[in-house]
């Protein structure tokens, strides 16, 4: 089974609105990261916060992690249509494996 | 950098052929992945290689699937014979060793008839 479950699984918003995913893990990580993928399209590197972070910026992103609930969220601020993709989280191992949850599906409509 | 890349894209073939899928990874990278994603199963991870060497295929189906890695620059899928469920998209990643940031290819739209 994989380690980040996401939620909501499909989130369908407006633009200029903000768009918030979230992300739970079940066993200790050493950092975890979110990407997108567009339709038809491999996966892309959004963000990494590790353990000892609590909140990470990247223009329009903010991530938080909380080790303690062992949780994530991926705010995007302002959203675009263009923003329009799924959206995953994966956990990492000091061994350089990372494990991915299920997406989120976001619809940004003009 | 020309990222990674995977060929073919797509690839449209008969139960009981044997399919190769194929992957270059990013220059430089140690650590290569094979991912397959199916809208039942979500991204699943089938092996990675570190160096080279296979070092968790744990994800890996079946016996009907291999897969190596003779260099640092090459990397094949193969399933033998294929079947109908193994119709997905493949996904090719690499990353440097111990960064867990990866870069993914393209990926290879596989059918079995």
């Amino acid at each position: 089974s994989q380690q980040g479950e996401e939620d909501p699984q499909a989130l369908s918003i407006q633009e200029g609105e903000n768009a918030t995913m979230n992300c739970s893990y079940k066993t200790s990580i050493n950092n975890l990261q979110w990407y997108r993928q567009n339709s038809g399209r491999g996966l892309v590197h959004l963000i990494l916060i590790r353990s000892n972070e609590r909140e990470k910026h990247s223009g329009r992103l903010r991530v938080t992690l909380d080790t303690s609930k062992k949780s994530s969220s991926l705010l995007i601020t302002a959203s675009r249509a263009a923003d329009t993709a799924s959206y995953f989280c994966a956990t990492g191992t000091n061994a350089g494996k990372s494990t991915f949850g299920d997406g989120t599906t976001l619809t940004v409509k003009p | 950098d020309a990222g990674v890349i995977q060929s073919p894209r797509h690839e449209v073939t008969e139960m009981g052929q044997e399919v190769t899928l194929r992957c270059k990874p990013i220059s430089g990278h140690n650590s290569l992945f094979w991912y397959r994603q199916t809208m039942m199963r979500g991204l699943e991870l089938l092996i990675y290689f570190n160096n080279n060497v296979p070092i968790d295929d744990s994800g890996m189906p079946e016996d009907r699937f291999s897969a190596k890695m003779p260099n640092a620059s090459f990397s094949t899928l193969k399933i033998q014979p294929s079947e109908p469920r193994d119709s997905a998209v493949y996904f090719c990643a690499s990353s440097l060793s111990g960064r867990n940031i990866q870069y993914f290819g393209a990926g290879t739209r596989l059918s079995v008839l």
